[in-house]
């Protein structure tokens, strides 16, 4: 039951370019998108969200876009740097009740930033 | 920088033992969750924690499994007779409100059951 889809499991990018990273959501109840980087040997780090009545959400070098009648979201960042070599989690939110929440991640993208 | 930790980094436990893994939240915060992530699946809930008690699960959190809070700074997660599916990351997370807008994970515990 892949509700978040990452369908690119790796994606090598030449430093300085854009990076674009891309996941797909069924669940038209998810209210919240996050993005979540990790390292090896280290947990996943919040990145950067967006609001499901939001389109577009930008921190410095990275934005998240949403078509929510694409049921579609992306990570943009530019210029991408060596050390945004990590894997990228997209996960969404589902209000499940009783003031409690659920995250669903999908199975994450490898970039690979190369100098 | 506050951070959560989690120990051990890697447990190798015989199939049938119980294992427990252990987590300290940020100080602060009031809501702990316990994720697993199988070997190149997706990071997947188990169960949410806020206020002594258990306020959400997945249908993988079975009975072999049970959380605690045995004090004021550690969090356990417990599998009281492994199976060798279990054997994944298990990462901690805590956060101080409960809408999941950021949650903070530990680096994780690998475990392997053999």
């Amino acid at each position: 039951d892949q509700q978040v889809k990452q369908n690119s499991p790796s994606l090598s990018v030449q430093e300085g370019r854009i990076s674009i990273l891309n996941c797909d959501y069924t669940n038209s109840m998810f209210d919240y998108f996050l993005w979540y980087k990790k390292y090896p040997a280290e947990g996943p780090t919040f990145l950067i969200s967006i609001s499901s009545i939001k389109d577009k959400n930008e921190d410095g070098r990275f934005t998240v876009f949403l078509n929510k009648s694409a049921k579609h979201l992306s990570l943009h960042i530019v210029p991408s740097q060596p050390g945004d070599s990590a894997v990228y989690f997209c996960a969404a939110r589902v209000y499940s009740g009783a003031g409690s929440y659920q995250l669903t991640f999908g199975k994450g993208t490898k970039l690979s930033v190369i100098p | 920088e506050p951070e959560v930790t989690q120990t051990p980094s890697h447990q190798v436990t015989q199939m049938g033992q119980e294992v427990i893994l252990r987590c300290v939240p940020i100080s602060n915060h009031l809501y702990f969750y316990w994720y697993r992530q199988i070997l190149g699946q997706k990071v997947e809930f188990l169960v949410s924690f806020y206020n002594n008690e258990i306020s959400e699960k997945s249908e993988i959190f079975d009975d072999q499994f049970s959380v605690e809070r045995p004090d004021g700074s550690n969090f356990t997660l417990k599998i009281r007779s492994t199976k060798l599916e279990d054997s994944a990351m298990y990462f901690c997370a805590s956060s101080d409100s409960p809408i999941l807008d950021e949650q903070f994970f530990g680096p994780g515990t690998r475990l392997t059951v053999l």
